[in-house]
């Protein structure tokens, strides 16, 4: 069936280190990703995206990296902060409807 | 400008009641889509809404209905709720029926 997962449930970061949260989808054919942040108690929350004519996008700390070739999608945050402490989503876009498939998420622990 | 909201933030139900959830989409999105959170897991797609017409669906029973009106905003209606059912219910917005999806807060259904 579709699926969209994540390599690691929980990755822990010294704070100042960069993070690199991994995510492995199935269906070919998608060709819109996104990384979604999610606290806790609250809804997730937009980081970046990347379309599938791209291979690298960057945002504020913040780079998405994707590889067609082996259907792997990749977040980096740079100088990780107590901030970012949270689940991380990564999904991907099916059809026309904007169905969005999620995998089961990451969850990053920045220790002080 | 207003994101995405939703009520109620809480709802308890006990099994075979039925419950409406709604979301006020954000400001100018003709498009809502409802998504199921398990504890622990991403996000499942339920269905979604374009101008009031449902526009794909996920692998959900009849009893998940929805509704859109003239001014965007949505209703989830679940019938005979089960034990299952319990979960984090999220709406999200978004311009048109392939844009960039703003997600609301969710309602947390438990149900006894």
């Amino acid at each position: 069936g579709e699926s969209v997962g994540l390599h690691l449930p929980t990755l822990s970061v010294q704070e100042g280190d960069n993070s690199i949260i991994n995510c492995a989808y199935s269906n070919s054919a998608s060709d819109y990703f996104i990384w979604y942040k999610q606290e806790s108690g609250k809804g997730p929350q937009f980081i970046i995206d990347i379309r599938s004519n791209m291979d690298k996008r960057q945002g504020q700390r913040v780079t998405v990296l994707l590889n067609k070739t082996v259907k792997h999608l990749s977040l980096q945050i740079a100088a990780t902060q107590p901030g970012d402490s949270a689940v991380y989503f990564c999904a991907e876009r099916s059809g026309n409807t904007g169905k969005l498939i999620f995998g089961q998420g990451t969850t990053l622990q920045v220790k002080p | 400008e207003t994101g995405v909201t939703q009520s109620p933030t809480h709802l308890i139900k006990t099994r075979g009641q039925q419950v409406t959830l709604r979301c006020s989409s954000q400001s100018g999105h003709n498009t809502v889509s409802w998504y199921q959170q398990a504890l622990g897991q991403g996000p499942q797609f339920i269905f979604q809404y374009y101008r009031e017409e449902e526009n794909g669906r996920g692998n959900f029973p009849p009893r998940f209905s929805g509704l859109q009106f003239p001014n965007y905003s949505s209703e989830l209606n679940v019938n005979a709720l089960e034990l299952d059912d319990s979960a984090l219910y999220l709406c999200a917005s978004s311009l048109d029926r392939v844009d960039l999806a703003f997600f609301g807060p969710g309602t947390r259904l438990t149900v006894l």
